[in-house]
């Protein structure tokens, strides 16, 4: 059974920095895209990060750009997200999620880790 | 980037009955899109993909169709476990957006 466990969320000021790790096991890690999504509380949900199963291409939702970046360790399974100059808004439960099949990233994610809450609050 | 809605928001409706959700991209994503249900406090379960395709382990009483800008999800025939929210994600660019949910209600 793949799995896709989360850790590093938390309490944080804003302007502060988080880093978000996913464990991935029970799969070929290195052949999946991997993306990030969030969800505010009480909100739907909303598209964060993506990265390619190789780590070559990135792309980000507009409201992170310049602020998050994604990465990967093909090596170590893991999946990061290091979240800068955090703001409020950015307050949310954090998902990895993977791509439904390898080497595509068109078909949606079929599978999801647990989730992370991170909070942004003085 | 591509704006997804749905329609309706919120929808009541009673074991048994067929439902249908809709979801329209602000321009053409060729089939690109997927359907996802997810119940309060738990992540996101993929339902369809490619606009059509059913996920493995998912009942036959979901249903996907549609191309190009407009795409509706059916659920034949509801059951109790069916009472969640619902959100479709377009695939074809980055961003992947979501549209902002439909919460299906027991009546």
């Amino acid at each position: 059974e793949v799995q896709l466990v989360e850790s590093g969320g938390g309490l944080v000021q804003p302007g502060g920095s988080l880093r978000l790790s996913c464990a991935a096991s029970r799969f070929t890690f290195s052949s999946y895209w991997m993306t990030w999504v969030r969800q505010a509380p009480g909100k739907g949900l909303e598209w964060v990060a993506n990265i390619k199963y190789d780590g070559s291409d990135k792309y980000y939702v507009d409201s992170v750009k310049g602020r998050f970046t994604i990465s990967r360790d093909n090596a170590e399974k893991s999946l990061y997200l290091q979240m800068n100059s955090l703001r409020a808004e950015d307050t949310a439960v954090y998902y990895c999620a993977r791509a439904c099949h390898d080497y595509y990233d068109t078909n949606g994610y079929s599978h999801w880790g647990q989730g992370t809450l991170v909070t942004v609050s003085s | 980037d591509i704006q997804m809605t749905q329609s309706p928001s919120s929808l009541s409706a009673s074991v048994g009955d067929r439902v249908t959700i809709t979801c329209r991209a602000s321009q053409s994503i060729s089939i690109y899109l997927n359907w996802y249900q997810q119940k309060v406090g738990k992540a996101p379960k993929l339902l369809i993909y490619a606009a059509s395709s059913l996920q493995d382990g998912v009942p036959s009483r979901f249903t996907g169709s549609g191309s190009a800008t407009d795409f509706t999800l059916t659920i034949s025939s509801l059951q109790p476990e069916d009472f969640a929210t619902y959100y479709c994600q377009q695939s074809y660019s980055a961003p992947g957006t979501f549209g902002q949910g439909t919460k299906l209600e027991i009546k």
